[in-house]
């Protein structure tokens, strides 16, 4: 069974450009999270989507967004980036009903300049 | 505003050691208390525990549930190299529509040497 893929692994931007990161998540799972990890913070919990439909969301400012399509692949995008964007985005899915397991991508590495 | 807090921050031990890792929790709504294990990138799903399941073990690792004193342990029995990575403790909000969002807590990094 396929795990959690995330893409791409490894970027680097500048500051004041966009950048789009994309999930697959398990088959069958229907519920898409994503997380920033930085080292002061740790992991922060950005947005839930469910059914292509936005069900929980972080404490993060409006440039970041996401969205789900129909067979349950995610996008999120950060517009207008910030030196403080740089971090280690997880993906994680799950089945969204019934049970509090994620399972998670390995993740993208965004670096901001 | 809701808080996990894991101690310590850090540990490091030698092969064969016993650990205990903590994690409390200050949340409105409990539902889930759950540990991963993140090694390279990708946290791995270790134990979930919840008010009809606060006692879970899978070989040498095991982990405990106190709802009177909002807190889990996770123990690790001798320990091993393959061990050493960062232990996340994570809390899940109930209500049908927030099983994707956790609050993570820290982590603890735990270093096991030979």
């Amino acid at each position: 069974k396929a795990g959690v893929t995330q893409t791409p692994r490894y970027l680097i931007k500048t500051r004041g450009q966009q950048v789009t990161l994309s999930c697959s998540p398990i088959s069958g799972h229907r519920s898409v999270s994503w997380y920033q990890q930085t080292p002061g913070q740790g992991l922060q919990f950005l947005f839930e989507y469910f059914s292509e439909t936005q069900r929980n969301k972080g404490n993060f400012p409006g440039r970041f967004s996401g969205r789900q399509f129909s067979n349950s692949r995610s996008e999120m995008n950060v517009s207008t980036l910030e030196l403080g964007d740089s971090a280690l985005y997880l993906c994680a899915s799950s089945i969204g009903q019934g049970s509090g397991e994620l399972f998670f991508g390995e993740g993208s590495r965004l670096t901001v300049l | 505003e809701d808080k996990v807090v894991q101690s310590p921050l850090s540990l490091v031990v030698h092969e064969g050691d016993t650990v205990t890792l903590n994690c409390s929790y200050e949340v409105t709504n409990f539902r889930s208390l759950l540990w991963y294990k993140q090694e390279k990138k990708a946290p791995t799903f270790l134990f979930m525990l919840t008010s009809s399941g606060i006692e879970k073990k899978s070989g040498r690792l095991s982990s405990i549930l106190d709802k009177k004193e909002l807190s889990s342990i996770l123990n690790i029995t001798a320990t091993q190299t393959g061990d050493s990575a960062i232990y996340l403790c994570a809390w899940g909000p109930a209500g049908g529509t927030s099983y994707g969002k956790l609050t993570f807590g820290q982590g603890t990094i735990l270093t096991v040497h030979p």
